[in-house]
């Protein structure tokens, strides 16, 4: 099974910037692994910010967006807010299953 | 409103079996593929099983190949996994999800200890 790797950790200051990326084992992520990205509050079920490498749902604030960058799918978050201190997890598709990676605990200070 | 609801989590002796339910409402269940997703405590999200439209089509990942069964009913727009031969690393939050992950339930804690 591919193994699907991110940053532990990353802090940001409030309003600042800063880009969460997923990467996989197998090589360069693309669109075809049809990455998602997903926020997690402590004592919630997550929440699906992005679809497909970088579509957003309806209620995914307008300072996240994603992309691919580097061989790796990218979560960039600009602006930074107090609530989006969260652990985000990216998702890759490997045929029709799906693997999450480790996560990314954001501290916002 | 789309709502997912989990039931049937609890505490299970190892090599025991559980079987969890999701009923959905407030979409058409049926044109969504479904998948369930664990969590165990302090832990991040492991993917378990898809399932397509019709329930033709069903996929895992091999840590619970043959062990865990996703299955769905149409006419009751509800999921469900059967889970046999529960070991203690399967003790996690359960949560099922609707296509492209647009909505999660609240999740349905399984234990399994002796």
């Amino acid at each position: 099974q591919a193994v699907v790797t991110q940053e532990p950790s990353l802090t940001v200051s409030p309003g600042g910037t800063v880009t969460l990326t997923c990467g996989s084992s197998t090589g360069a992520v693309t669109s075809g692994h049809y990455p998602y990205w997903f926020q997690q509050k402590p004592g919630q079920a997550p929440t699906t910010l992005i679809y497909e490498t970088s579509s957003k749902h309806s209620w995914t604030p307008a300072r996240f967006s994603a992309s691919l960058l580097g061989g790796k799918a990218a979560l960039t978050l600009s602006g930074a807010q107090p609530e989006d201190e969260a652990e985000y997890y990216c998702l890759l598709s490997y045929g029709a299953r799906g693997v999450f990676g480790g996560g990314t605990k954001l501290t916002v200070l | 409103e789309v709502q997912l609801v989990e039931s049937g989590g609890g505490l299970v002796q190892p090599g025991g079996s559980l079987r969890l339910a999701c009923v959905a409402s407030g979409f058409t269940f049926s044109n969504d593929w479904m998948r369930w997703v664990r969590q165990a405590p302090g832990k991040g999200l492991e993917w378990l099983a898809n399932i397509n439209r019709d329930g033709s089509e069903k996929n895992y990942v091999d840590s619970v190949k043959g062990r865990f069964t996703i299955s769905r009913d149409n006419a009751k727009n509800s999921l469900f996994l059967q889970m046999n031969s529960l070991r203690a690393d399967d003790t996690a939050v359960y949560y099922c999800a609707r296509d492209q992950y647009r909505s999660w339930g609240q999740g349905t804690l399984v234990t399994v200890s002796s």
